[in-house]
């Protein structure tokens, strides 16, 4: 069985544009969540979303959006980039909603100059 | 406080020796404990992982000792070899979702 895809797997912004990750859970999957990693900050957790439906979301400013398709195919945007959105964002899949037996992808990373 | 404290920050162990990674938290609504392990530019790895009303899970060289009283959980890896070399984490479930410790650099010394 494939495992979770994310792309791209680097990419390199200026402050003020928008940028868009994309994410292919395991297949029959229906949950896709998506975490922020940071040297200082750990992994934080970004919003869920199961059956096309946002169930969860973190602590994060509304420039932080995401959507899920009916293939359980993730997209995630961030708008008017900050410096400090530079981080390592993963995606992980899981059967069920909740957090539960997620399996994670390698990770994008967003370097914002 | 939907919190959960790890330590150490950092750990060294000699090949063969025991691993042990603590996890502290508060709120006694969490309900599930994963473990995971992460390598340098990989995505985290659920390694193994228990509900609290189990008070050990044991699969191969690592073990999940869980003390529900003391508000605590902790990873046992065994025989620890250099593969083992990795960032580990703590999580606890909680109103669907994971909240997650600041994560253990273990470095297995040969």
């Amino acid at each position: 069985k494939a495992g979770v895809t994310q792309t791209p797997r680097y990419l390199i912004k200026t402050r003020g544009q928008q940028v868009t990750l994309s994410c292919s859970p395991i297949s029959g999957h229906r949950s896709v969540s998506w975490y922020q990693q940071t040297p200082g900050q750990g992994l934080q957790f970004l919003f869920e979303y199961f059956s096309e439906t946002q169930r969860n979301k973190g602590n994060f400013p509304g420039r932080f959006s995401g959507r899920q398709f009916s293939n359980s195919r993730s997209e995630m945007n961030v708008s008017t980039l900050e410096l400090g959105d530079s981080a390592l964002y993963l995606c992980a899949s899981s059967f069920a909603e909740g957090g539960y037996e997620q399996y994670f992808g390698p990770g994008t990373r967003l370097t914002v100059t | 406080q939907q919190q959960v404290k790890q330590s150490p920050q950092s750990l060294i162990v000699q090949k063969g020796g025991i691993s042990i990674i603590n996890c502290a938290y508060e709120n006694t609504a969490f309900d599930y404990f994963p473990w995971y392990q992460q390598f340098p530019g990989k995505g985290p790895a659920l390694l193994i992982a228990i509900r609290p009303d189990v008070s050990e899970k044991k699969e191969g060289r690592f073990t999940i000792s869980f003390n529900k009283s003391a508000k605590q959980f902790s990873l046992h890896i065994m025989d620890s070899q250099p593969g083992d070399s990795a960032t580990y984490f703590c999580a606890a479930s909680i109103d669907y979702q994971l909240i997650w410790g600041a994560g253990t650099k273990l470095i297995i010394k040969p």
